[in-house]
């Protein structure tokens, strides 16, 4: 198995932008995490899917932020707009039972200038 | 939320023990994670320990977990430069969402 898939694996952006970040998690994983890393806050879970449904989005920080699993196989993350705060990187996780612990992607650096 | 923390920095010479500690705080935490973080990579599970357990041992890594006093910790044996890397403890909290520590970040001096 390839492991969880992100991309792009760099973004850089202007203020204001639609920036959309994407994750293809474990086939057969049946949760899907995403994770948001900065120096000033670590790691913060900003949402979770559990076979497609969002069970917890109580850590999305705004509605600039919406992430959408149209199927088992994708996931997106869209800031819109995109702001400098934003900047940090962005973690996607997959889970088979939730317990097992995750299996992260290699995240993707955003950069909003 | 609940907080977990961890000490900021150890360093080590290569071949001696590391001992990298957690504190957690959600008593009704049923699982408890080491994650290991190398430089521009994603996180790498290394181990976890169901909280009925007090030790598990795997190769040159033992957790041990003292639930009365919400303390973990993990041990590597025979640290290597390869091991340099930050570690982040994490508990499993309601539902399955798991809480990150800010990491222990771990230099190995040779």
């Amino acid at each position: 198995d390839a492991g969880v898939i992100q991309s792009p694996r760099h973004e850089v952006t202007e203020m204001g932008q639609e920036v959309t970040l994407r994750c293809k998690p474990i086939s057969g994983h049946d949760y899907l995490f995403w994770y948001r890393q900065t120096m000033m806050r670590g790691l913060e879970l900003l949402i979770y899917f559990n076979n497609n449904v969002p069970i917890d989005d109580s850590g999305m920080p705004e509605d600039r932020f919406s992430a959408k699993m149209p199927n088992a196989s994708f996931s997106t993350l869209k800031i819109q707009p995109s702001e400098p705060r934003d900047s940090a990187v962005y973690f996607c996780a997959s889970s088979l039972t939730g317990s097992d612990g995750y299996t992260f992607g290699s995240g993707t650096r955003l950069t909003v200038v | 939320g609940e907080d977990v923390e961890q000490s900021l920095f150890l360093s080590v010479r290569e071949g001696d023990s590391s001992v990298i500690n957690c504190t957690y705080t959600d008593s009704s935490s049923t699982y408890l994670y080491w994650y290991k973080q190398e430089p521009g990579a994603g996180l790498q599970l290394l181990t976890y320990i169901f909280s009925n357990m007090d030790m598990k041992q795997d190769q040159r890594l033992t957790v041990l977990l003292n639930k009365k006093d919400k303390h973990l910790s993990l041990r590597i044996a025979d640290t290597q430069t390869g091991d340099s890397a930050i570690y982040f403890c994490a508990e499993k909290e309601y539902g399955n969402k798991l809480v990150f520590g800010a990491g222990t970040i771990l230099r190995v001096k040779s």
